[in-house]
């Protein structure tokens, strides 16, 4: 168990429908990373969320967005959904950076989009 | 930009057999680090190895082996002795100290009884 923990496991819905999956880190953790699994793109850094703040954004799509409470949770927020969304989405969490800590994975959320 | 090649899409071996899963990146950084993460059928991403660029020991964990050369900036990882357990896809990670890690494109290996 890596103490990430991801919410709900598997999210079946219709296209242009929106989603949330919900993640929280490790116990200690301020930092939260949001990545995309598909089979075509692999797999694919889309924001951080370091205490709060947004730290860092990589290939996500303006219909995504994401936030980071005061708890640290965070929620990655997908709306008018395509068939092309569905992927398995992961969140890690770290302390700060990757460097200074091994990194842990959630066990993702699989989203299939119908 | 950063880069991550894992230039073996897929690996078959019987049990008992050692395999070698090949990592070559690129960084302009002269800090970074490195993992090598194993993704089984069951979709978890576990956390295998971290290695700094600094360090150019080997590292070995058990049947797990970890060939660290920043001359040829590789960082391969061989499983000795394969076990069918070890079935899975292996990604090979960067992170050059800020943004996120960047992931190779994963080789699945499969270990035949």
């Amino acid at each position: 168990d890596s103490g990430v923990t991801q919410t709900p496991k598997h999210l079946i819905t219709a296209t242009g429908q929106r989603v949330t999956l919900r993640c929280s880190p490790r116990s200690g953790d301020l930092s939260v990373y949001w990545y995309q699994q598909s089979l075509d793109q692999g797999l694919q850094f889309l924001i951080q969320y370091y205490n709060g703040e947004e730290r860092a954004k990589g290939n996500i799509l303006e219909r995504f967005s994401a936030q980071q409470f005061p708890d640290l949770h965070s929620e990655l927020n997908l709306s008018s959904l395509e068939l092309g969304d569905s992927a398995l989405y992961f969140c890690a969490s770290s302390v700060s950076g990757f460097g200074n800590t091994e990194a842990f994975f959630g066990q993702g959320t699989r989203l299939t989009v119908v | 930009a950063q880069k991550v090649t894992q230039a073996q899409t897929e690996i078959s071996v019987v049990e008992k057999e050692d395999v070698t899963l090949d990592c070559v990146y690129e960084t302009r950084d002269t800090t970074y680090y490195l993992f090598w993460y194993k993704q089984p059928p069951s979709g978890e991403l576990v956390f295998l190895i971290r290695r700094n660029s600094f360090d150019e020991q080997n590292e070995i964990s058990g049947r797990y082996s970890w060939n660290f050369q920043k001359s040829t900036s590789s960082f391969n990882f061989t499983i000795t002795a394969s076990q069918v357990v070890d079935s899975a896809v292996y990604f090979c990670a960067l992170y050059p100290g800020r943004r996120a890690l960047t992931f190779g494109s994963g080789t699945r290996l499969q270990v035949q009884p």
